[in-house]
């Protein structure tokens, strides 16, 4: 089973809308992380954000904005006013606590975002 | 900032080859980790290792092996390469703290054709 699922395999808006991205996830462990990456037409996998499982405060940064909430094991990510440079594919990714695997990140199928001028 | 380096960008090799896939970080992280990216599947993993000369299976290990010789390098190695491996394959690593609240740092991932 998936641990984390992004629903929405691709999104298409205009300029300046605004647009949310879903991403759920699913974990026994009580103390976990949660990230999302963009991943650029260019290839590269840019860290976003991380946020741990303790720590359910909302964040903005600019544009971008996170949603955690446990009770519906939710991470969801909004971008106001949406841009052409937005234009990527988003990854959701959970690290647990569980065990020797420390560090590793088990992603989302990811959602490809277009924005259109 | 933090830099991991894939040997290449693009790769093209044939069925029945060896292949080797190079990756070197330079912030001495513990933690390496190779990736392979299909469309509609996102990343999966194929290998990761938390120290020199120590290695674990991902999800999909299955056709690949890895070399972790020295802290800053680990190498992806495709024994016998086949057409279902073309893809694009990403190296990451990591520091090794406990509940890492440090992220993966990728590389701009190489982009592999078997013919």
């Amino acid at each position: 089973a998936q641990k984390v699922t992004q629903a929405q395999t691709e999104i298409s808006v205009v300029e300046k809308e605004d647009v949310t991205l879903d991403c759920v996830y699913e974990t026994r462990d009580t103390t976990y992380y949660l990230f999302w990456y963009k991943q650029p037409p260019s290839g590269e996998l840019v860290f976003l954000i991380r946020r741990n499982s303790f720590d359910e405060q909302n964040e903005i940064s600019g544009r971008y904005s996170w949603n955690f909430q446990k009770s519906t094991s939710s991470f969801n990510f909004t971008i106001t006013a949406s841009q052409v440079v937005d234009s990527a594919v988003y990854f959701c990714a959970l690290e647990e606590e569980r065990g020797s695997t420390l560090g590793r990140l088990y992603f989302g199928r990811g959602t490809q975002l277009t924005v259109w001028p | 900032d933090v830099k991991v380096t894939q040997s290449s960008r693009y790769l093209v090799k044939r069925t029945g080859e060896k292949v080797f896939l190079e990756c070197v970080q330079d912030m001495d992280h513990e933690n390496m980790f190779w990736y392979r990216q299909d469309p509609g599947l996102g990343l999966r993993l194929i290998y990761f290792s938390y120290d020199v000369k120590m290695k674990e299976k991902g999800d999909i290990p299955e056709g690949y092996s890895v070399s972790r010789e020295k802290k800053e390098r680990f190498s992806l190695i495709l024994e016998s390469a086949s057409t279902n491996q073309t893809s694009m394959y990403l190296c990451a690593s990591s520091l090794a703290t406990r509940l890492s609240n440090q992220p993966q740092h990728f590389g701009d991932g190489t982009r592999l054709s078997i013919l």
